[in-house]
Parts: structure tokens; C-alpha cells; sequence
């Protein structure tokens, strides 16, 4: 089955800088690539998706950059704010119509 | 409002007794799903349903059972709960696999 690697498992940066968030997947069939957000003691919410026919998506200051040959993809937000700081997930829709994700990033904006 | 709904929001229980935890959405979706979310772990895919009375194993499905004979619900039994169970558990909602999933509050399950 699918296999997914998110790195890393944390993260800290200074208010304003980038902070960048990748993961691996195994299987060249996956064609549909979705981030999530979880705040402490929040559900996941989706915050991003892109899909295999398309190299990157912006929204605002976060964006996802998609690799297809290399199988990666990653999250990219820019001029980070504390209300950033959370649980990212990366997941993976495959050819088993099923969504599997990676183990998470925790981020820390530091003000 | 679009929603999905699980209870109970928050459980201990002991070893062997059978619980149930519901899952219901309200937003006419033909994909649910199960997840366990244990530190370090991730979101790791208990069972998922493409429709009604279709289902099928995740991950880690050993000691849980689930069953969708409708399509607004995606109910989660443990017949013989475990320490081992002990998790905070999301069910999930999307249109297909493929498309923004939609969680529930999540349940905290404690097994003593």
C-alpha cells in the first residue's frame, strides 16, 4: 500500500520567516495531494490541495509545490505568524481511492 | 450546517466491555473514515467506507469493527476494547477518498 514520510516531525522558526514541510510518497498512481491544519485540541482542517496535473498552488502565504517524477510534495508557508504555530499533516489519495497520511509536523512561531 | 458529529466526545471504559462510538454527517458524502491519532503517530486509517454496506480495512483495523448501512453514519465498535486502544479518534467525511475531508469533534477513548 501507499507509504507516506513527512519531515520534519517539528519545526521552529521566528515570526516572519518561511517554514517549509515535505513529504515522500510511494505510489506513482497517487494523484491527489491535500494538506491539513490541526490546532492544539482542534480537529484537522483542510488548508491546501493540489493534484497531479498541476506543479504548484498558492493561496495567500501558503502555497504546495508538487514533484511527480521525484514522488514529493511540500508545503510552503511564508511570512509565518504565531497563529500558524499547529499539527501539519500531509496525505496522500491514491489509486485505492483511499487517503492516507503522514505522521505530522508540529510548527513553532516564535513571536 | 455542514457537520460531522461523533459521541461520545469522551470515554473511559475497562478492559472487554463492548463500546460503540457514532459518526454521523449530515452532508450526503459517500466516503467515510476512521482514524487513530496517537503522538508521534499520526492519523493512522482504521477502516473506511466507499458507500453503503462497502467497506474496508485501513491500516490498523485489528480490534475494531464497523459496519454502513446508511449513508449518513460509520459507526466504530470495539467488541473487546484494550488498553492498547486507549486514542483520541476522528471520523472523516469527503465526497470520494478524493476529495477535502471533513473531521468530527473527535473522541478520547480511555481503556483501563
Amino acid at each position: 500500500g501507499e507509504n507516506v514520510e513527512q519531515h520534519p516531525s517539528t519545526l521552529s522558526v521566528q515570526e516572519g520567516d518561511s517554514a517549509v514541510i515535505k513529504c515522500t510518497y510511494s505510489d506513482s498512481a497517487s494523484n491527489y495531494f491535500p494538506w491539513y491544519k490541526q490546532e492544539l485540541g482542534k480537529r484537522p482542517q483542510l488548508i491546501i490541495d493540489i493534484r497531479s496535473n498541476v506543479g504548484e498552488k498558492k493561496d495567500q502565504r501558503i502555497a504546495v509545490t508538487l514533484n511527480k517524477t521525484a514522488k514529493h510534495f511540500s508545503l510552503h508557508i511564508t511570512e509565518t505568524q504565531p497563529e500558524d504555530s499547529a499539527v501539519y499533516f500531509c496525505a496522500v489519495g491514491g489509486s485505492q481511492g483511499n487517503l492516507i497520511f503522514g505522521k505530522g509536523t508540529k510548527l513553532s512561531v516564535k513571536p | 450546517e455542514a457537520q460531522v458529529t461523533q459521541n461520545p466526545r469522551y470515554l473511559i471504559t475497562v478492559t472487554g466491555k463492548k463500546l460503540t462510538v457514532t459518526c454521523s454527517q449530515n452532508m450526503n458524502h459517500e466516503y467515510m473514515s476512521w482514524y487513530r491519532q496517537d503522538p508521534g503517530l499520526g492519523l493512522r486509517q482504521i477502516y473506511y467506507s466507499m458507500n453503503v454496506e462497502v467497506t474496508d480495512k485501513g491500516d490498523v483495523p485489528e480490534g475494531y469493527k464497523v459496519s454502513r448501512k446508511e449513508k449518513r453514519n460509520f459507526p466504530l465498535i470495539l467488541e473487546s476494547p484494550s488498553p492498547n486502544q486507549t486514542s483520541l479518534y476522528f471520523c472523516a467525511s469527503s465526497l470520494t477518498g478524493l476529495t477535502e475531508a471533513f473531521f468530527g469533534q473527535g473522541t478520547r477513548l480511555t481503556v483501563v
